[in-house]
């Protein structure tokens, strides 16, 4: 079954104690990306990656990091987390097409729930 | 400052009429528009797109309208359906300039029986 796995769905920490959330996709897709949800917000990507050591900043990069060392995994790292980081974040991945096709529809994992106090 | 917004938070409809979800953008080099639909507990799923070389596209009950000199763009449900209930989130791209989708906020549709 095609699908983008994330680990973990909930996690409660305290500030500033490193932590990973793992997002592995089995679709051999090239793009993948993090999104955050927050309420009136809708989703603000973090980072996205185009392709295997390639990644880029999406629009609230602060207080994250990524790596695509392997095409199938894209891990989100709060080295450091802080309250204001306690969000539902969506790890997400399409293929790129060409045409009209291309990135047309984005996977998107089950959500992590992440609370830091 | 929201590059794509959906003014209307919630959305309620009796089964069997129209729905009609309401998204407005503001930057010009968006070209492909996006409809994704949540269930609580899940990751967003696709539901219907287009691009701006179009003005409408149907799937079934859904259909999205662009109006582009207006910078909006709806998704009209007909019939509603009690399944339908979900927030729903309108996207945009700008695709021809690189990779990164822009979500609105979403707006939260409930179907009455």
């Amino acid at each position: 079954e095609a699908q983008v796995t994330q680990n973990p769905r909930y996690l409660i920490t305290v500030t500033g104690k490193k932590l990973t959330v793992t997002c592995s996709q089995n679709m051999n897709h090239e793009y993948m990306s993090w999104y955050r949800q927050d309420p009136g917000l809708g989703l603000r990507q973090i980072y996205y990656s185009m392709n295997v050591e390639v990644t880029d900043k999406g629009d609230v990069p602060e207080g994250y990091k990524v790596s695509r060392k392997e095409k199938r995994n894209f891990p989100l790292i709060l080295e450091s987390p802080s309250p204001n980081q306690t969000s539902l974040y969506f790890c997400a991945s399409s293929s790129l097409g060409q045409g009209a096709t291309w990135n047309e529809k984005l996977f998107f994992g089950s959500g992590t729930q992440l609370s830091v106090l | 400052d929201q590059q794509v917004k959906q003014n209307s938070p919630s959305l309620s409809v009796q089964e069997g009429r129209i729905s009609i979800l309401n998204c407005d953008y503001t930057n010009s080099m968006f070209d492909y528009f996006l409809w994704y639909k949540k269930y609580p507990a899940e990751g967003p799923t696709f539901l219907i797109s287009i691009s701006s070389i179009k003005d409408k596209n149907e799937d079934g009950r859904f259909t999205v309208f662009l109006n582009k000199s207006a910078k909006h763009l709806s998704l009209h449900i007909v019939p509603s359906q009690p399944g339908d209930s979900a927030v729903y989130f309108c996207a945009a791209s700008p695709r021809l300039y690189g990779q990164n989708f822009v979500f609105g906020p979403g707006t939260r549709l409930s179907v009455l029986p």
